[in-house]
């Protein structure tokens, strides 16, 4: 399975725009972007996830890059409740359902008032 | 539709004991993953049940196990206690289907071995 890269820590100021970057340099054809976050002591929140088109949801958008090596997590008016940690795994197509998702130690992000 | 359940929230047990943690996935999902979480760690990929059968197992000793039931609850027993297996143990289900499904956690179960 492909690892990923992320920044240890960022901070964001609070209705600003959050950019959290992803790289996933060693990614296949066949595997799927996907971001989690998890705020303190509890269990980690999907977010959103893509294979190479640009996706948006409620909660935020996700951009890949064309040769799908990086990809950047937006959540456009970070709110302090936004304060997580921040995953992003890379998945294969036809591995089936949520099994063994290998996961990085993310991104501390803080949304600072 | 109810989230995926975890219990007992807490959890403190003795070095060299036996524990069993229970997961109830969101109904109608068959697949369940268990994770283990430590601080210097992340999150460690423990196995995956689908249809009562362990179908994917992440490197952690044979102390570790678990079981589904046809109701696609699963518990995971650690036996023998250490210090080590102190942790957040999390349970993530999802529905069968193609890929690019979500997986959903559960609050955790934390353990403190002491």
């Amino acid at each position: 399975d492909a690892k990923t890269t992320q920044p240890t820590s960022m901070d964001c100021a609070e209705g600003r725009a959050a950019n959290l970057p992803c790289n996933h340099s060693t990614i296949s054809g066949n595997e799927y972007v996907y971001w989690y976050r998890q705020i303190h002591s509890q269990g980690p929140q999907y977010i959103i996830h893509g294979l190479k088109n640009n996706e948006t949801n409620e909660m935020a958008s996700l951009i890949i890059t064309e040769d799908r090596k990086s990809s950047t997590l937006i959540l456009p008016h970070a709110t302090l409740r936004d304060t997580a940690v921040y995953y992003c795994i890379v998945r294969p197509l036809n591995a089936g359902n949520n099994r063994k998702l290998i996961w990085g130690l993310g991104t501390s992000l803080a949304v600072n008032p | 539709k109810a989230g995926v359940t975890q219990t007992p929230r807490y959890l403190i047990k003795t070095r060299g004991q036996q524990v069993t943690l229970s997961c109830s996935p969101i109904s109608g999902h068959r697949s369940v993953s268990w994770y283990q979480q430590t601080p210097g760690q992340g999150l460690q990929f423990l196995f995956e049940y689908f249809s009562e059968t362990q179908r994917n197992k992440g490197n952690f000793p044979g102390r570790f196990s678990g079981r589904q039931f046809s109701n696609s609850r699963s518990e995971m027993n650690v036996s023998t206690l250490e210090l080590g297996d102190s942790a957040l143990y999390l349970c993530a289900s999802s529905s069968p289907g193609q890929g690019g499904t979500e997986a959903f956690f559960g609050q955790g179960t934390r353990l403190t071995v002491v």
